[in-house]
């Protein structure tokens, strides 16, 4: 089935360091990646929308300049926290839209990036 | 604006009992719902999914859902716990099924032995 590789699973960084995520969509094309954040026990937020080629869609109230979002392929997105602060710690999942896969309509998750600022 | 709704953060049932976790959902247009289930630091594996065929839908591990466009609910079910299945559950609703999900808030269960 459709599976999308995400990576690092962890990352430790320091306030003020910049940390990308990567997020790679390995037996299909993922012309739509979504971006979410998930804090400690609660659900996740949509933070963007990218689409391959063109530039990211983010939701309201997430910085565009902090959160950095690359689709320039169509199997590989990614998201670059800068400067980062303690904040910005949370869990990041990816998610793209497998179209074109056996299983029909569906949305593939990464397993998920926790990032920890110290 | 479409929207879920999951009632009860925290469901716990005894081993080999029934699960059911409910999920009310809102949609200007006929909606393409899901159940996915998340593990601790892991990412959310698709259960089963609706998109507008066959009302009761079967998933993965013996789950199944029923959508009810009269009650607007797409609860999950399943007829016997295992201790496997505690985990984190999320409904999501997508109305074009290209526009990215909505979550609900998650339920988390609890199996006891």
């Amino acid at each position: 089935g459709a599976v999308v590789s995400q990576h690092p699973s962890w990352v430790i960084c320091k306030s003020g360091t910049s940390v990308k995520i990567e997020c790679r969509s390995l037996d299909f094309q993922a012309t739509t990646m979504f971006w979410y954040r998930q804090f400690p026990k609660q659900s996740l937020m949509l933070m963007a929308t990218s689409n391959e080629g063109s530039k990211a869609t983010y939701e309201q109230g997430v910085e565009k300049d902090k959160f950095l979002i690359n689709h320039a392929s169509l199997t590989l997105s990614t998201l670059t926290v800068t400067s980062a602060h303690p904040e910005d710690s949370s869990f990041y999942i990816c998610s793209a839209r497998d179209w074109g896969t056996l299983e029909g309509l569906g949305y593939t998750f990464g397993s998920g990036t926790r990032l920890t600022v110290v | 604006a479409q929207s879920v709704t999951q009632l009860g953060s925290h469901v716990s049932v005894s081993e080999g009992a029934l699960v059911l976790l409910r999920c009310n959902y809102s949609s200007s247009v006929p909606p393409y719902l899901f159940w996915y289930v998340q593990y601790p630091n892991q990412g959310l594996q698709l259960l089963l999914k609706y998109t507008s065929a066959a009302t009761l839908v079967k998933g993965i591990n013996g789950f199944e859902a029923e959508f009810k466009k009269s009650e607007t609910s797409f609860h999950l079910t399943k007829p016997s716990a295992h201790m496997s299945d505690a985990a984190e559950y999320f409904c999501a609703v997508s109305e074009s099924g290209n526009t990215p999900l909505v979550f609900g808030k998650g339920t988390r269960l609890s199996v006891i032995a």
